[in-house]
């Protein structure tokens, strides 16, 4: 079976503060994605993940791909209330890029 | 460049009614993907699109058609509408040999 995995579900920080976010994933693919979403609004694409040991970027945020432990980590750093949003990744099962499953999200909350 | 419009932006049904939610992109990109996310859950896909004429079910296809009879547009038809295709319907495209998808802002659903 198909399946993408997050931890926590839920996670409440305070600013200044380091965390990580984990997806699992269920079996071999080495497309992974990351993204952000504000209440009631659409999908922002944070990263794109497609080798083994990839790691990228971006300000606070930085993703991580292991495809042998088939996990990729999301990792906050020194957090800031406007980084409060759902974060979900997805996993590319197909060997045509068609075939996305998403994680059921990780829902952060960064505190004053 | 719009990217990738939707509408409506909600509507509410009755149950056994049908209707047809748009999707539009003036990117010029090859793929195109139709997904419904239920509260608190990540997307599924129902259906998607490789080009003009080819379409293909995605992982939850079941009370759903679509059809592409041109590269800009990807209609998605619910013929019989049910409570459990309340969701927030999201269309997606996708440049052909790029791992990006681009987001339209959703559509949201309810039948009762």
């Amino acid at each position: 079976e198909l399946k993408v995995e997050q931890n926590p579900l839920f996670l409440s920080m305070q600013e200044g503060k380091n965390y990580t976010i984990y997806c699992n994933y269920s079996t071999t693919s080495d497309r992974l994605y990351w993204y952000r979403q504000d209440p009631g609004k659409s999908l922002e694409s944070l990263f794109v993940l497609l080798s083994n040991g990839a790691v990228k970027q971006e300000g606070r945020l930085m993703a991580s791909l292991d495809t042998k432990a088939r996990l990729s980590t999301l990792h906050i750093t020194a957090a800031v209330h406007d980084l409060s949003a759902t974060y979900f990744c997805a996993v590319d099962f197909s060997y045509n890029n068609n075939d996305m499953r998403f994680g059921a999200g990780t829902r952060l909350t960064v505190k004053p | 460049n719009a990217g990738v419009t939707q509408t409506p932006k909600f509507r509410i049904l009755k149950i056994g009614q049908s209707m047809t939610l748009q999707c539009t992109q003036d990117m010029n990109h090859n793929y195109m993907y139709w997904y419904r996310q239920d509260p608190g859950m990540g997307l599924k896909l129902i259906y998607y699109s490789v080009g003009a004429g080819i379409t293909d079910k995605g992982e939850v296809p079941n009370g759903y058609n679509v059809s592409r009879s041109t590269t800009e547009d990807f209609p998605l038809r619910l013929e019989l509408a049910a409570p459990s295709q309340t969701s927030v319907y999201f269309c997606a495209s996708r440049l052909a040999g790029g791992h990006e998808q681009y987001f339209g802002p959703g559509t949201r659903l309810t039948v009762t």
